[in-house]
């Protein structure tokens, strides 16, 4: 059964740095890319990144500067890291999986719920 | 980036109307298009794919059209269950980019 757990603080201070973790099961991430999704509360969805099955990256233009995901194969986890955080940082932050070779995301996790405040 | 506007923000119908919500992308985008349905408090599920494709396990009162930059997704004999806020996403080109949502409710 495929599933996918993000893991992080729930409140992180202005200025610092993001840290989640994305620990994946019922697949590995060296079969599937995994992307990373973050939801502003009571708002739409926006893209932020993904890590290829192969391991390469690619980020959201808007964001690049700041961020940075990676992964550990042998635990079969991704990670995101986000620095320079501000209170439109607040959100949701998903992990999901993608479809064989497709920007199709077919599985997501829980969610990691993170205030951005001071 | 491809821009994806979802219409209507809100709609609410009663259990058994057929509903329908539309997505328009600000170029073609060839049938890149996938519909996610979000609970509230819960994460997006995938619903459709290449626009028409019901992904594994969805209802069949669900369905998708559409081609080039206009598409929609039906939902026959709405289900209490399929109170939700639903968005569209384009992969056909990055940067992948997602409509604002619909937030559909029961009348």
């Amino acid at each position: 059964q495929v599933r996918l757990k993000e893991s992080g603080p729930r409140l992180v201070q202005p200025s610092q740095t993001l840290s989640v973790t994305c620990t994946v099961s019922g697949f590995s991430v060296t079969s599937y890319h995994v992307s990373w999704v973050r939801q502003p509360p009571g708002k739409g969805l926006e893209w932020v990144g993904a890590i290829w099955k192969g391991g390469s990256t690619d980020y959201n233009s808007a964001l690049k500067s700041r961020l940075s995901i990676s992964r550990d194969t042998s635990k079969n986890q991704v990670f995101l890291k986000m620095n320079s955080l501000q209170t439109d940082d607040t959100g949701t932050y998903y992990c999901a999986k993608h479809q064989l070779g497709a920007g199709v995301m077919d599985a997501w996790g829980q969610g990691a719920s993170v205030t951005v405040s001071s | 980036d491809i821009q994806m506007t979802q219409s209507p923000a809100s709609l609410s119908a009663s259990l058994g109307e057929t509903v329908t919500i539309e997505c328009r992308a600000s170029e073609d985008i060839y049938n890149g298009l996938a519909w996610y349905q979000q609970k509230p408090g819960k994460s997006p599920q995938l619903l459709i794919y290449n626009a028409n494709s019901l992904h594994t396990g969805v209802p069949s009162r669900f369905s998708g059209s559409g081609s080039g930059t206009q598409y929609s997704l039906k939902i026959n004999s709405l289900q209490s269950e399929d109170v939700a806020s639903y968005f569209c996403q384009q992969y056909y080109d990055y940067l992948w980019t997602f409509g604002g949502g619909t937030k559909l409710e029961l009348k």
